[in-house]
């Protein structure tokens, strides 16, 4: 089945250390996006790629970066982490940016 | 700027009850309209959507049509069971624009 695959499904770092959180996809779409989720809030758009094609939200904090080195990958890194950026990142696709958006079951990060 | 408004919850019902969780928007244009689930400790997995007025969308027995005179995308189940227990998130999207979703009903069906 084509899908949304995220590894690790749970992630701790420690404070200040730098984390990286894996997105694939087997739907060959061409719009790969993160969004951070805290505990009862809907999903916050971090960024997106649209084929190589960087998009960030204004309000992204510089702490979050992004990769994506081919179509099926998309990886997020926190530099730093904070206490804060504890959340449940999710990774969504879409064939382009006006298409449906598939979810994939996301990487729960614990800060300690 | 376009905004969703969902049911308040937690909504809490007995198995076989009929379940309602309404959502209403504001856009200036004809935005597609979704509904997505997330089961504890999973992602969001798209339940239906609908892409213009009158649509249906329909799947494992829920249900919801978009209302364009109400602006409107109520989800219903005509007999919920324990394994819908869920958090259900309303959203839209207009174009390119970003999916733009509802705070989220959190909904526990009891046996």
């Amino acid at each position: 089945d084509a899908m949304v695959i995220q590894n690790p499904r749970y992630q701790v770092t420690q404070f200040g250390k730098p984390v990286t959180l894996s997105c694939s996809q087997t739907l060959n779409h061409n719009v790969m996006y993160w969004y951070q989720q805290k505990s009862s809030q809907a999903p916050k758009l971090l960024f997106h790629y649209y084929d190589k094609d960087f998009n960030n939200e204004a309000d992204t904090p510089d702490n979050f970066q992004s990769r994506r080195p081919n179509t099926s990958f998309c990886f997020l890194d926190i530099r730093s982490p904070g206490l804060g950026d504890a959340a449940m990142y999710l990774c969504a696709t879409s064939r382009d940016p006006t298409d449906t958006q598939y979810f994939g079951p996301g990487t729960r990060l614990t800060v300690l | 700027g376009d905004s969703v408004t969902q049911m308040e919850g937690p909504v809490t019902l007995s198995e076989e009850a009929f379940l309602t969780i309404n959502c209403t928007y504001t856009a200036t244009g004809y935005p597609s309209l979704f509904w997505y689930v997330q089961y504890p400790g999973e992602g969001l997995q798209l339940l239906l959507k609908a892409t213009k007025a009158d649509d249906k969308g329909s799947n494992k027995g829920f249900e919801a049509t978009y209302r364009k005179e109400t602006t409107s995308f109520h989800l219903e189940k005509g007999s919920v069971q324990v394994s819908d227990s869920a958090v259900y998130f309303c959203a839209l999207k207009q174009g390119a624009q970003k999916l733009v979703f509802g705070q989220g009903t959190r909904l526990t069906i009891n046996p």
